[in-house]
């Protein structure tokens, strides 16, 4: 079946610091790539949508500033965090879509981060 | 707007019965998925209706109506290992997904 893994699975870092995660479709090629947060006991929210080749769209309230998004090939797309503060501290989770598969994600394992 | 609703927690014992609700509000609808999380773990994928109706995959069953916005998950012979949050989410017509709060289902001997 499709693979999706990210590194790391999780970090600890300092506030200020950058902090990059990776997400990679292992056996499958992604034309999409999908970035999510998770706060402890609530779902997930989209944070934005990466496309191989072109610009993240980000939903409305993510910094993209901030959040920084590279899909440079079809199996990996990175998510950067920037000058990282507590509150960023949550679950990254990535996914990944075929092209032609469109109501079809999978997941990666999540980055636990946590900055202190 | 869009919006899920199911409940936030359940509580049900080993070898029952337990169904959980989602109802759904979405612009335009391509399909309702069940995932199931575990503390600490990614979703995993469980189920996927599109059309109204039924699907049984061992255990779980999904059932889909699109006329009342609502579904739901079906878990028989409930395990221990089937404690987890089960999150309902809808796709919307640009192939998003609408995530629910999710439900926590807790398995008691």
């Amino acid at each position: 079946g499709a693979v999706v893994s990210q590194h790391p699975s999780r970090v600890i870092c300092k506030s200020g610091t950058s902090v990059k995660i990776e997400c990679r479709s292992l056996d499958f090629q992604a034309t999409t790539m999908f970035w999510y947060r998770q706060f402890p006991k609530k779902s997930l929210m989209l944070m934005a949508t990466s496309n191989e080749g072109s610009k993240a769209t980000y939903e409305q309230g993510v910094e993209k500033d901030k959040f920084l998004i590279n899909h440079a090939s079809l199996t990996l797309s990175t998510l950067t965090v920037t000058s990282a503060h507590p509150e960023d501290s949550s679950f990254y989770i990535c996914s990944a879509r075929l092209a032609g598969e469109m109501e079809t994600q999978y997941f990666g394992p999540g980055t636990r981060l946590l900055v202190l | 707007g869009q919006n899920i609703d199911q409940p936030t927690e359940m509580t049900a014992t080993e070898g029952a019965i337990v169904q959980i609700n989602c109802t759904y509000q979405t612009s335009g609808f391509n399909g309702l998925f069940w995932y199931q999380q575990h503390a600490g773990e990614a979703p995993t994928f469980l189920s996927y209706n599109v059309l109204d109706g039924l699907e049984e995959k061992g255990r779980f069953s999904s059932f889909l109506s699109r006329s009342k916005g609502y579904s739901y998950l079906l878990l028989k012979e409930l395990q221990m290992k089937d404690s987890a949050s089960y999150l309902c989410a809808a796709m919307d017509s640009n192939y998003q997904l609408i995530w629910g709060a999710g439900t926590k289902l807790i398995i008691k001997p």
